[in-house]
């Protein structure tokens, strides 16, 4: 079964904490994508990536950076993690060309910054 | 920039009824793709339904079914025969045609389905 693998489903870190959320496709996707997802707000998109190494800002980047080192895996770093940062964070791939095509979701990490 | 609009933060509706969820959405283009996306308790976000802009007949999919409106630039999702399953937050999503442009997404509508 293909699928979006996020490495936590719940985390709780410490204020001024650098944070790593890690994000795994098994589908040999290009585009990667992270959204935040906050009651009342929908989903917004923080950070994608096209390709290995590469990485564009989405709506809502501060306070936030990416890495994509691997085709399968790109990670989202808080730098220093704030409470405002505490949020439901999703990890979504999709095919090359295919931002017109369905995304597919990791099942979500519930961040919450003490 | 284009702009998802979901009216209806909430909704309730009797099992076995039928519900119609509201989006609008704003662009220039002529081209684009619409979805629906659910996410139950279990917080998989899962596609319902596409609907392709230069298409003039509506998808559907099993009891998932659009009104696509383009000239209003309305997309609204009806569900017919709900079911409990059904409980979920539905999102409604846009994708420009121009370029790798990420989803846009609606700010949701939590859907309650009662026995």
């Amino acid at each position: 079964d293909v699928k979006v693998t996020q490495s936590s489903r719940y985390l709780v870190k410490r204020t001024g904490e650098k944070v790593f959320l890690e994000c795994v496709q098994d589908m040999d996707h290009e585009n990667m994508f992270w959204y935040r997802q906050d009651p009342g707000l929908g989903l917004r998109l923080i950070y994608f990536s096209y390709d290995v190494k590469m990485k564009e800002k989405g709506d809502i980047p501060e306070g936030y950076s990416v890495s994509r080192e691997k085709k399968e895996r790109f990670s989202l770093i808080l730098e220093s993690a704030s409470t405002n940062q505490t949020s439901m964070y999703l990890c979504a791939s999709s095919l090359w060309g295919g931002l017109n095509e369905k995304l597919l979701f990791g099942s979500g990490t519930q961040l919450s910054v003490l | 920039a284009q702009t998802v609009t979901q009216s209806q933060p909430e909704m309730s509706v009797q099992e076995a009824e039928t519900v119609t969820l509201s989006c609008t959405y704003d662009t220039s283009e002529n081209n684009y793709y619409l979805f629906w996306y659910k996410q139950p308790p279990s917080r998989q976000m899962i596609l319902v339904i596409r609907q392709e802009a230069y298409k003039q007949q509506n998808a559907t999919e099993n009891r998932f079914s659009v009104n696509f409106q383009k000239a209003a630039k309305s997309f609204s999702l009806k569900i017919s025969d709900s079911q409990l399953g059904d409980t979920a937050m539905y999102f409604c999503a846009f994708a420009g045609n121009s370029g790798n442009t990420p989803l846009v997404f609606g700010k949701g509508t939590r859907l309650s389905v009662i026995a």
